[in-house]
């Protein structure tokens, strides 16, 4: 299956400030997906970024709070915008490696940020 | 809005218990049943994908069934260790490449 790099694994930020997560693959999928977990809370999609063209947001969502870039098959950032404490989550990406449909999903180590 | 909820929300056992967790979900628009594992610092990893309703998988001491006419998966760890200790996650498929979570059972084993 895929391995997947992503990072800062973890950061302090302050309120206010941008922070950019990066996301590697060691192989070329056509979409890559972002989940936030809030403290207590189920992992929520965020976007579904697609080479070549925008992302598409799940509702509750927006570009201009998280941009996401995919220059390649194998690359995607996300971009968490302005903080706020209430962005204090794990940022996680993931794949189908295998595009097989069976949406089983492959991880990074996921990204701890904690906003001041 | 489509929920999925698992209960209990963390569980606490001592080494060679056997442990069981339960994953509701809608009985509609049903594709797939997700389990993964997510070890604390590392990457939530995939158990079992289950599509068929009374598919019963198992990897080691680990099984889960299946009933999508009522909504609800079963995982069962048999004899937990304490390397067991995780938040094991299910995610309802509804195909489409949009999966749904849960908030996950944080399991913790003692030795």
């Amino acid at each position: 299956s895929a391995v997947i790099s992503q990072k800062p694994s973890r950061d302090i930020c302050q309120r206010g400030t941008s922070l950019t997560i990066q996301c590697q693959v060691d192989s070329q999928v056509t979409m890559m997906f972002w989940y936030r977990q809030q403290p207590g809370q189920s992992l929520t999609l965020i976007a579904t970024a697609n080479q070549g063209s925008e992302a598409t947001y799940e509702s509750g969502f927006v570009i201009d709070k998280f941009p996401i870039s995919r220059p390649n098959l194998t690359f995607s950032t996300l971009t968490v915008s302005n903080m706020s404490p209430e962005d204090s989550s794990i940022y996680l990406c993931s794949v189908d490696p295998i595009d097989s449909g069976a949406n089983v999903l492959t991880f990074g180590a996921g990204s701890r940020l904690t906003v001041l | 809005i489509l929920n999925v909820e698992q209960s209990p929300q963390s569980l606490h056992v001592q080494e060679g218990d056997s442990t069981n967790f339960t994953c509701s979900f809608p009985s509609s628009n049903f594709y797939a049943l997700h389990w993964y594992r997510w070890e604390t610092a590392k990457s939530p990893e995939a158990l079992f994908v289950m599509t068929l309703n009374g598919d019963e998988k198992k990897k080691g001491r680990i099984s889960a069934t299946l009933n999508t006419k009522e909504g609800y998966s079963y995982l069962y760890i048999k004899g937990s260790q304490p390397e067991d200790s995780a938040t094991y996650l299910c995610a309802f498929d509804t195909g489409g490449f949009k999966t749904i979570f849960g908030a996950g059972t944080r399991l913790f084993v003692k030795a």
